[in-house]
């Protein structure tokens, strides 16, 4: 069983368009997380949600949404896409609290 | 703010070999460490962690790390590389308070020669 997972895991899209890509973990966690993996490996964390309420929000675009329905779900929404955006975003989870965080396989996001 | 550095960005090492891979780290009060691991492709996976307690640590497939509050690092080790081990390896700390923020550093890739 797959505990933390991610659809799709390539994404290969024109300038312009808006895309999404979900995440679930089924671990029970009560929290969720959004990072963004660039050209050079570096990991940088975008949102966090406990109990589908937005915790942490860096410095990341507006055309960036995450939504939240349910604690097992944590899905990602970019509008406007630019290249820029081309990343592997990972989702993670974890119990609250500062507790490991077990990632998902990632998305590639390309962007044309 | 806290940072993490990891001065190595490439290591080859010799199947056999024993291997430490630096990790220092900046922040003001008891850091949460982590040691993540890589593989081409894929997500990250939990190699080990220092929450409190003995400063070694012993993780999964054989690594282990040493917390030096003194030397602000967390060094991974492992005695003896095998050729599987080739991959990405991040430190990370926790930031408590604000949220479950975890900063990492920018990786060590790791090559072992047969």
């Amino acid at each position: 069983d797959t505990a933390v997972s991610q659809t799709p895991k390539y994404l290969v899209t024109q300038m312009g368009n808006d895309k999404s890509i979900k995440c679930e973990q089924n671990l029970g966690h009560d929290t969720m997380y959004w990072y963004k993996q660039d050209s050079k490996k570096f990991l940088k964390i975008m949102f966090s949600y406990n109990n589908k309420e937005l915790i942490i929000n860096e410095t990341v675009p507006n055309r960036f949404s995450p939504k939240s329905p349910d604690k097992a779900h944590l899905n990602l929404h970019i509008n406007s896409l630019e290249l820029g955006d081309s990343a592997v975003y990972f989702c993670a989870s974890s119990q609250e609290g500062l507790n490991t965080q077990y990632f998902g396989p990632g998305t590639r996001l390309t962007v044309l | 703010a806290q940072s993490v550095t990891q001065p190595d960005i490439h290591i080859t090492v010799s199947e056999g070999a024993s291997l430490e891979l630096r990790c220092n780290y900046s922040y003001g009060a008891t850091p949460y460490l982590f040691w993540y691991v890589q593989s081409p492709g894929q997500g990250l996976q939990l190699l080990l962690k220092y929450f409190s307690g003995d400063t070694l640590v012993q993780g999964i497939k054989g690594f282990e790390a040493e917390f030096k509050r003194s030397q602000s690092s967390f060094n991974l080790r492992k005695p003896s590389v095998h050729w599987s081990d080739a991959a990405e390896y991040f430190c990370a700390v926790g930031l408590t308070g604000g949220g479950n923020k975890l900063t990492f550093g920018t990786g060590t890739q790791l090559k072992v020669e047969l």
